[in-house]
């Protein structure tokens, strides 16, 4: 089993739909967890942290779920830009940070 | 802005040759990190480092050697390289004193090796 697992998707929404993921972890020591965005053929990028009273920012939102161990980030009123990949990162110790393999979302007009 | 910084965006090797990957950061950051990345499988770590001439493997560190001599700089050594090293490079930089940070990676852009 995998330390950390994402739905690889694709998922395909239209324009303005609402859509979410989820990320679940093993370890459940882990002490921080964040989500990244990866356009194609680019490097990734912070999108956002997740605290454990949850957290938002502008139109996304991220949350924690210890007792079941995972992750989740909801995107409303989807926008073509938003069309990337998701990547789940959790940091299972101080010197242990794990990446999931993406969840790709493509949002069509 | 942080910047970091891959020495070579495309490179094509054949078996056996040595390659050098470089990479910069002109933050200050204590950690430095080397990825790979393949479809399906994810980021997998290579090597990191805390402090200059520190290293420490990471989860797929077989056929790769490092070098940490001044604290901006990470080069990612392939000794004899295979096609099974094919793969995105990505070299990612964090703060953080005396062990890794909890906090923002920043990558660069990526070196994508073909080994033929």
């Amino acid at each position: 089993r995998k330390e950390v697992e994402q739905d690889p998707g694709p998922f395909n929404v239209p324009e303005g739909a609402t859509v979410a993921f989820n990320c679940t972890y093993s370890n459940s020591a882990s002490q921080s967890f964040f989500w990244y965005r990866q356009d194609c053929r680019k490097e990734p990028k912070l999108l956002m942290s997740v605290y454990s009273s949850g957290n938002e920012d502008g139109r996304f939102t991220a949350q924690l779920n210890r007792a079941s161990q995972y992750i989740s980030l909801l995107i409303r009123d989807s926008k073509l830009s938003d069309s990337a990949t998701y990547l789940c990162v959790v940091y299972s110790s101080a010197s242990k940070i794990i990446f999931g393999s993406g969840t790709r979302l493509s949002i069509r007009p | 802005d942080v910047k970091v910084t891959q020495s070579s965006r495309y490179l094509v090797k054949r078996t056996g040759e040595k390659v050098f990957l470089e990479c910069v950061q002109d933050m200050d950051h204590e950690n430095m990190f080397w990825y790979r990345q393949d479809p399906g499988l994810g980021l997998r770590l290579i090597y990191f480092s805390y402090d200059v001439k520190m290293k420490e493997k990471g989860d797929i560190p077989e056929g790769y050697s490092v070098s940490r001599e001044k604290k901006e700089r990470f080069s990612l050594i392939l000794e004899s390289a295979s096609t099974n090293q094919t793969s995105m490079y990505l070299c990612a930089s964090s703060f953080g004193v005396g062990g890794p940070s909890t906090g923002e990676l920043f990558f660069g852009e990526g070196s994508r090796l073909t080994v033929l």
